[in-house]
């Protein structure tokens, strides 16, 4: 039973265009969502996330929009860099105390920026 | 940023064996340790949560007797696999946080190899 689904595997996208990422989860119970860069052999590295409470959170080139009532949230990225090809991954979790709360992983999104 | 590491970063031992590995926060007491499990191209998967001092909750469908945690120290959780088998071949990832922790921080992740 995946809870959080991203239903592309992959995308390429070209340098300096816009890059969104989609997630999708299932528990209505989730009030807190992650993204995660990933590179192949490491661990994944924080990259922004987003509150219930709120619809949308900005951090430089990276914006995360959250549809609390489509169950859907969006990473954007602009401009797209060489340096962003990578793995990212959607996580959620649930209850107030973020940093000791188990996370669910979607599946990832292999992004490749295109030079 | 706070930082996790892990030891060893991958390892090769014959099917029947042991295997330990390290998760340590570095600049900052964790109050909270998760091991995760990714097989090639799917998800990270929640093995188990550990609070130091107390015993680890385990997630459905892993055996906690296979896979021994202990988190001792607020900066210091260990894995270890028991009577490792080719199909515990993965890597694995822990991550951390503490008390003003408000995200988990991953370390490198150790990939596992049972012959």
């Amino acid at each position: 039973d995946q809870q959080v689904k991203q239903n592309s595997p992959s995308l390429s996208v070209q340098e300096g265009r816009i890059s969104i990422l989609n997630c999708d989860y299932t528990n209505s119970m989730f009030d807190y969502f992650l993204w995660y860069k990933k590179y192949p052999a490491e661990g994944p590295t924080f990259l922004i996330s987003i509150s219930s409470i709120k619809d949308k959170n900005e951090d430089g080139r990276f914006t995360v929009f959250l549809n609390k009532s489509a169950k859907h949230l969006s990473l954007h990225i602009v401009p797209s860099q060489p340096g962003d090809s990578a793995v990212y991954f959607c996580a959620a979790s649930a209850g107030s105390n973020f940093g000791n709360e188990k996370l669910t992983f979607g599946t990832g999104t292999r992004l490749t920026i295109i030079p | 940023g706070a930082v996790v590491s892990q030891h060893p970063s991958w390892v090769i031992c014959k099917s029947g064996t042991s295997v330990k590995i390290e998760c340590r926060s570095l600049d900052f007491q964790a109050t909270t340790m998760f091991w995760y499990r990714q097989f090639p191209k799917q998800s990270l998967m929640l093995m188990a949560t550990s609070n130091e001092g107390s015993k680890a909750t385990y997630e459905q469908g892993v055996e906690k007797d296979k896979f021994l945690i202990n988190h001792a120290s607020l900066t210091l959780s260990t894995l270890t696999v028991t009577s490792a088998h080719p199909e515990d071949s993965s890597f694995y990832i822990c991550s951390a946080s503490g008390q003003e922790a408000y995200e988990q921080y991953f370390g490198p992740g150790t990939r596992l190899t049972v012959t």
